[in-house]
């Protein structure tokens, strides 16, 4: 059974960069296609990028691309997300999420909010 | 990108009624040489991680009540719940897996 715990809150200032964690138990972190995923208050779902394993690389979406990396850490077991060049509009719970094919295990959610 | 568009936005359904969520996709989501929809159906409470109910369009996860069904094929998709109960007020989402993952922008249902 994969369990994903995240990292705690944070409060960031526009512009300053964030890095969320999501330690895999039951698992090791390269067994699995990690992703993330965001929600904005009262909004949808947003899918931010992940390991392709067809390509066998991470892929970003495009709305994020240049702003967003995607890591595993294989002696702990963790993946992390790092988004940079924060703004107001970024403010959100973050998911990372995992499962083939498609999420059956969810992280708890991070909340990142941004504000000077 | 694919666009996944659900329809109602929200929809109020008395207890023991079906509830009959749609969503089309702005093109196939059916692998040819899989013979497979490359879609999946999320149920979301508030406070919570969304929770995978459906995937390949029909295929129920396990532990998901069988009052919840999907069905379609190619760009539009249905989830069915055969008799609401109060457990199942949430949102639900759909989402495809064919290219660059995308959802849709979600169905609030309620009694």
């Amino acid at each position: 059974q994969v369990q994903l715990v995240q990292s705690g809150a944070e409060v960031k200032k526009p512009g300053a960069s964030v890095k969320v964690s999501c330690k895999v138990s039951g698992y090791t972190v390269i067994e699995l296609s990690m992703h993330w995923v965001r929600q904005a208050p009262g909004k949808g779902l947003e899918w931010m990028g992940g390991f392709d394993t067809e390509d066998d690389e991470t892929i970003y979406a495009p709305k994020f691309q240049g702003r967003v990396t995607m890591t595993e850490d294989t002696t702990t077991d963790t993946a992390y997300m790092e988004l940079s060049s924060l703004r107001s509009e970024d403010t959100a719970v973050y998911y990372c999420a995992t499962g083939t094919p498609a999420f059956d295990y969810w992280g708890q959610g991070t909340l990142v909010t941004v504000s000077s | 990108d694919i666009v996944m568009t659900q329809s109602p936005d929200s929809l109020a359904v008395s207890l023991g009624e079906r509830a009959t969520i749609n969503c089309k996709s702005s093109q196939s989501v059916l692998y040819s040489s899989t013979n497979k929809n490359y879609l999946a159906w999320y149920q979301q409470k508030p406070g919570q991680p969304p929770k995978l109910l459906i995937y390949w369009a029909s295929t129920r996860e396990s532990g998901v009540p069988d009052r919840f069904s999907g069905s379609g094929s190619g760009t539009d998709f249905t989830l069915t719940i055969s008799s609401l109960q109060a457990e199942d007020v949430a949102v639900y989402y759909c989402q495809q897996y064919y290219s660059t993952i995308t959802f849709g922008q979600g169905t609030r249902l309620e009694i």
